[in-house]
């Protein structure tokens, strides 16, 4: 099956700093890739949208330049929160779409960030 | 309202027990419906997917989808301790942008 891949899978970082969190797709191109925020005991909220070599499309509310998204690649999509604060403290999902799926989005294992 | 209800459970069941999940909706512009399970501190796992209105089966699993009444269910049966996870439901109008439910904590005992 297809394998998507984040790191780091848990960070920890003090207000004011940035942090980066890639998103791999390990065994497919990804021309399609999503990233998600969750909150404990709530469901995962879509963030923004990024497609190859463009530029990402943010949901509302979501602010685009405090999360930077960056998909320089068919593999690799990046998502950093600059400026952190410890509200931004959240579990951060991505995942990959590939070209040939209809639906089918592929999740990576999550990134659990707390922001101190 | 949210777009998607979801009761987040805890349900506790024995093995061997048949499961039913259930989400609500308001978007009558749903057409794509998915049932995810997402295991602690992991990503979720696409479990079923049905497009429209219907019922779709896969071993142990039947989704189905009541448009009507903007219903959608997950059973399972013969639960096993592995089955312990939360489920998630997720819909779109467009395929690419989910809305999912807060998901449903299932725990089958011994």
């Amino acid at each position: 099956g297809a394998v998507v891949s984040q790191h780091p899978s848990w960070v920890i970082c003090k207000s004011g700093t940035s942090v980066k969190i890639e998103c791999r797709s390990l065994d497919f191109q990804a021309t399609t890739m999503f990233w998600y925020r969750q909150f404990p005991k709530q469901s995962l909220m879509l963030m923004a949208t990024s497609n190859e070599g463009s530029k990402a499309t943010y949901e509302q509310g979501v602010e685009k330049d405090k999360f930077l998204i960056n998909h320089a690649s068919l593999t690799l999509s990046t998502l950093t929160v600059t400026s952190a604060h410890p509200e931004d403290s959240s579990f951060y999902i991505c995942s990959a779409k590939p070209p040939s799926a209809s639906y089918e989005q592929y999740f990576g294992p999550g990134t659990r960030l707390t922001v101190t | 309202q949210k777009e998607v209800e979801q009761d987040p459970g805890p349900l506790s069941v024995p093995e061997g027990a048949i499961v039913s999940l259930n989400c609500t909706y308001s978007n009558s512009a749903f057409q794509y419906f998915m049932w995810y399970r997402q295991y602690s501190r992991k990503g979720p796992e696409l479990l079923m997917y049905t497009y429209s209105s219907g019922n779709k089966e896969d071993g142990r699993f039947t989704a189905q989808v009541d448009k009507s009444s903007k219903y959608i269910s997950l059973f399972i049966r013969d639960s096993q301790p592995s089955d312990s996870a939360t489920y998630l439901c997720a819909m779109s109008e467009y395929r690419d942008k989910l809305i999912f439910g807060t998901g449903t904590r299932l725990q089958v005992f011994p």
